[in-house]
């Protein structure tokens, strides 16, 4: 039973346009939300994060969007460059404080120059 | 420039070897984790310790696999006997709140 859940395994675009990664979640006590980028041979890295109280966080060229009501969040690069290119995981903690983070599958983002 | 160590970076042995795989969390760290990657199941949440007691393990298979801190720099995760099926990267990762900082993993390839 998957309760992180991104269901595009690859994404590929141009450079200078949007990246969207789209990720869904189905336990109602996650409160909070983060994105982490990985690149090969690497471990993953903490990229940006949102707490359910907010709608939308952003950094930079990274934004998190979330919809409680759908139980879904998105992570948008505005504009995507090549270095972008890697593995995206979503990961979610429960209610709490708790430090465990449940993790998605990952979306492997390629931008193209 | 803190960060997560683990070693060795790369093991490949044969089915029924023990394998150990080490990890220095960060400095002033209270929470480390252990992870597993695979093609199939992502990034899956092995064992995790807080102040170096362990909290949860129930994502590990406990008749092979040992995960301990025999002290605040050094955490192990020990498999015993290694199967094929074992074969992952593996991952420790520390954090003082939700925030996680993982270490470059170790590709374990067992044959």
């Amino acid at each position: 039973d998957q309760q992180v859940k991104q269901n595009s395994p690859s994404l590929s675009v141009q450079e200078g346009r949007i990246s969207i990664l789209n990720c869904d979640y189905t336990n109602s006590m996650f409160d909070y939300f983060l994105w982490y980028k990985k690149y090969p041979a690497e471990g993953p890295t903490f990229l940006i994060s949102i707490s359910s109280i907010k709608d939308k966080n952003e950094d930079g060229r990274f934004t998190v969007f979330l919809n409680k009501s759908a139980k879904h969040l998105s992570l948008h690069i505005v504009p995507s460059q090549p270095g972008d290119s890697a593995v995206y995981f979503c990961a979610a903690s429960v209610q709490g404080g708790s430090e465990k983070l449940v993790f998605g599958k990952g979306t492997k983002l390629t931008v193209n120059p | 420039d803190a960060r997560v160590t683990q070693t060795p970076r790369h093991k490949v042995t044969e089915m029924g070897q023990e394998v150990t795989m080490r990890c220095q969390p960060i400095l002033g760290h209270n929470t480390v984790f252990w992870y597993r990657q695979t093609m199939m199941q992502g990034l899956e949440l092995l064992a995790y310790f807080r102040n170096r007691a362990p909290l949860d393990d129930s994502g590990m298979p406990k008749d092979r696999f040992s995960a301990e801190m025999p002290d605040a720099t050094l955490a192990t995760l020990k498999i015993q006997p290694s199967e094929p099926r074992d074969s992952a990267v593996y991952f420790c990762a520390s954090g003082a709140r939700v925030e996680q900082f993982f270490g470059p993993g170790t590709r374990l390839t067992v044959l």
